[in-house]
């Protein structure tokens, strides 16, 4: 099993542009999570899908963050402006109903100058 | 929302020492649990607690459920290199108001 596929690894780009981060979870798993992860906020849950539908949202920062999540083998993250507070570690994870059983990608670097 | 507070921030061990690091909350959680993430790489599951006074292990690895709810620990017995990392403690109700605290960082000399 590939495991979680996160791309890019990493990402640099200037401030006011369109960021989309991707994300293969592994096969049959039918909950995605996508993470924030700063030094100052730690990891913080932005969304929640289960069978490809968004369950709760709530730590979405800003109407400028959008996630979708079109088939059960493929995710997106989009930023849009993107703004130099948004540079972080953005991770995805996948599960099969039970959240502590959750298995994390390798990650998205994001750096926004 | 609900918030857990880990200690200590970061450790420096020398290798073969063991480690004891806690997690503590103002609410109480059903379910806690323990995860490393090693640089680079995403979190990993360590340990899952589900009862109150529970005590797991997992080889050098032992995590206890406070019988309180609102806290656990995790010891490392023997420290080897290689569990050089930040290992976070994570609450959970049943599906919902899922938190992670904010990490332990863990340094092995050798």
């Amino acid at each position: 099993d590939a495991g979680v596929i996160q791309s890019p690894r990493h990402e640099v780009t200037e401030m006011g542009q369109e960021v989309t981060l991707r994300c293969k979870p592994i096969s049959g798993h039918n909950s995605l999570f996508w993470y924030r992860q700063t030094m100052m906020r730690g990891l913080e849950l932005l969304i929640y899908f289960n069978n490809n539908v968004p369950i709760d949202d709530s730590g979405m920062p800003e109407d400028r963050f959008s996630a979708k999540m079109p088939n059960a083998s493929f995710s997106t993250l989009k930023i849009q402006p993107s703004e130099p507070r948004d540079s972080a570690v953005y991770f995805c994870a996948s599960t099969n109903d039970y959240r502590e059983t959750q298995y994390f990608g390798p990650g998205t670097r994001l750096l926004v100058l | 929302g609900q918030q857990l507070n880990q200690s200590p921030q970061s450790m420096f061990i020398q290798e073969g020492e063991d480690v004891s690091m806690n997690c503590t909350s103002s609410s109480i959680f059903n379910t806690w649990l323990w995860y490393k993430q090693e640089p680079g790489e995403g979190p990993v599951l360590l340990i899952a607690l589900y009862k109150a006074g529970e005590l797991t292990s997992n080889g050098r690895l032992t995590a206890q459920f406070g019988i309180t709810r609102k806290d656990s620990f995790l010891n490392i017995s023997a420290s080897i290199p290689s569990d050089v990392g930040i290992y976070f403690c994570a609450g959970d109700n049943y599906g919902q108001n899922f938190v992670f605290g904010p990490g332990t960082r863990l340094s092995v000399l050798p």
